[in-house]
């Protein structure tokens, strides 16, 4: 498997410009994360999904941010419009719930290579 | 889920073993211990995790104490490519799907 896969992998753009971010999943997972990591905040949580369906999305933000999933193979994460404190490095993971063993209580979180967001 | 505390850097000699430490006093009895890490500009890797029982796999070893307030990774054959910052989350593993990532440890391997 080829892992989580994410595009763009740079991107710079300016202030106001719309900005979407994709995301592959590890096929067969069916829970995704969009994670954010600055310098200032460290790794945040944006929001996540369960069986493409949103589940938490209380770490979106603000309305600028906008994050959906059509199908299970893909996800997107929208900013419109962006600003320089956007720039960051935006991560999505993903997850199976179904292979969780209640005993050892697995659900480990498999992290694609990050956007870099640059806005200027 | 519980507070962790982790020491803000470590270094280590290579070849040797690296003891990084987590103090979670707070965690509650259904809470797992998680560690991950993650190398400069990478995404963040899964390292192991556990309950009660200390556990070991290819990759290191996990320590967790009888009262479970504390743990310890280990990696037990340092190498230049362990150089990351190290994790230790706890979180409960049904119907809470979010990983709480702290400023966690950077761990530098000294050749």
């Amino acid at each position: 498997d080829a892992g989580v896969i994410q595009s763009p992998r740079h991107e710079v753009t300016e202030m106001g410009q719309e900005v979407t971010l994709r995301c592959k999943p590890i096929s067969g997972h069916n829970s995704l994360f969009w994670y954010r990591q600055t310098m200032m905040r460290g790794l945040e949580l944006l929001i996540y999904f369960n069986n493409n369906v949103p589940i938490d999305d209380s770490g979106m933000p603000e309305d600028r941010f906008s994050a959906k999933m059509p199908n299970a193979s893909f996800s997107t994460l929208k900013i419109q419009p962006s600003e320089p404190r956007d720039s960051a490095v935006y991560f999505c993971a993903s997850s199976s719930k179904f292979l969780r063993d209640e005993v050892n209580g697995s659900d480990t979180q498999y992290f694609g290579p990050g956007t870099r967001l640059t806005v200027l | 889920d519980a507070k962790t505390t982790q020491p803000p850097s470590m270094d280590c000699a290579e070849g040797r073993a690296a003891n990084l430490p987590c103090n979670h006093s707070t965690i509650s009895g259904n809470e797992y211990v998680y560690w991950y890490r993650q190398i400069h500009s990478q995404g963040p890797q899964y390292i192991i995790h556990g309950l009660k029982n200390n556990e070991t796999n290819e990759m290191a070893s996990l320590i967790i104490t009888e009262d479970r307030k504390s743990s310890t990774l280990i990696l037990p054959h340092a190498t230049l490519r362990d150089t990351a910052v190290y994790y230790c989350i706890v979180r409960v593993n049904f119907g809470n799907e979010k990983l709480t990532f702290g400023t966690g440890t950077r761990l530098t391997i000294i050749p």
